[in-house]
């Protein structure tokens, strides 16, 4: 069964870094999505990407984030200089359409912890 | 806007009980709303969607949910606890992109569900 795959699984990296979080979504979806979940927190939707585009961001996704998808498989988050509270489970998600409309797939998640 | 109330950070029940996980929803257009598994150390896996068509929905492993527009909910039921059950669930609301939003889902807090031998 196809699947999401995101990698590292868990990443520690100390306050001001920059991280790349990895996601492979399913191959032939056509929309990509990051979203985050804080310890005790709501799972919350940081941007979706569409078309080689941003098609949408909440105002989480300020401009020390960033996404690519670099080539036909890979679609990564950037978080430019890292703070203690972006301390989150990152999740990525795939949908052959929008996410209201069709099933959004999800990766088990990247656990990033700044220190 | 929309949002999701989950009510109940943690619910515990014996194996073969009756299982109800709760869900209330707002928003301004008509839904369409999900509930998702995250088993430990796994990423979340769709259980069931609505998305108007029959209002009660079955999904995998045997759960349901039934949409009550009067009453903005859509609780999340099992009639037998199996202790595989053991996860923590999302509930979660789309605006079907509406105004040409793309239709992200925003989530409940989730709720634990332990199951007791």
């Amino acid at each position: 069964e196809p699947e999401v795959t995101q990698t590292p699984s868990h990443q520690v990296t100390q306050m001001g870094q920059e991280v790349i979080l990895r996601c492979v979504p399913i191959s032939n979806h056509l929309y990509f999505y990051w979203y985050r979940q804080i310890l005790g927190q709501k799972v919350e939707f940081l941007v979706s990407f569409y078309n080689n585009e941003i098609s949408e961001k909440s105002e989480i996704f300020d401009d020390q984030f960033s996404v690519e998808r670099p080539d036909g498989s890979n679609f990564t988050l950037k978080i430019r200089s890292t703070k203690l509270e972006d301390s989150a489970m990152y999740f990525c998600a795939s949908s052959e359409g929008r996410a209201g409309n069709t099933e959004a797939f999800f990766g088990q998640g990247t656990r990033l912890t700044v220190v | 806007a929309q949002s999701v109330t989950q009510l109940g950070s943690h619910v515990s029940v014996s194996e073969g009980a009756l299982v109800l996980l709760r869900c209330n929803y707002s928003s301004s257009v008509p839904p369409y709303l999900f509930w998702y598994v995250q088993y430990p150390n796994q990423g979340l896996q769709l259980l069931l969607k609505y998305t108007s068509a029959a209002t009660l929905v079955k999904g995998i492993n045997g759960f349901e949910a039934e949409f009550k527009k009067s009453e903005t909910s859509f609780h999340l039921t099992k009639p037998s606890a199996h202790m595989s059950d053991a996860a923590e669930y999302f509930c979660a609301v789309s605006d079907r992109g509406y105004g040409g939003s793309q239709g992200n889902l925003i989530f409940g807090k989730g709720t634990k569900l332990s199951v007791k031998p």
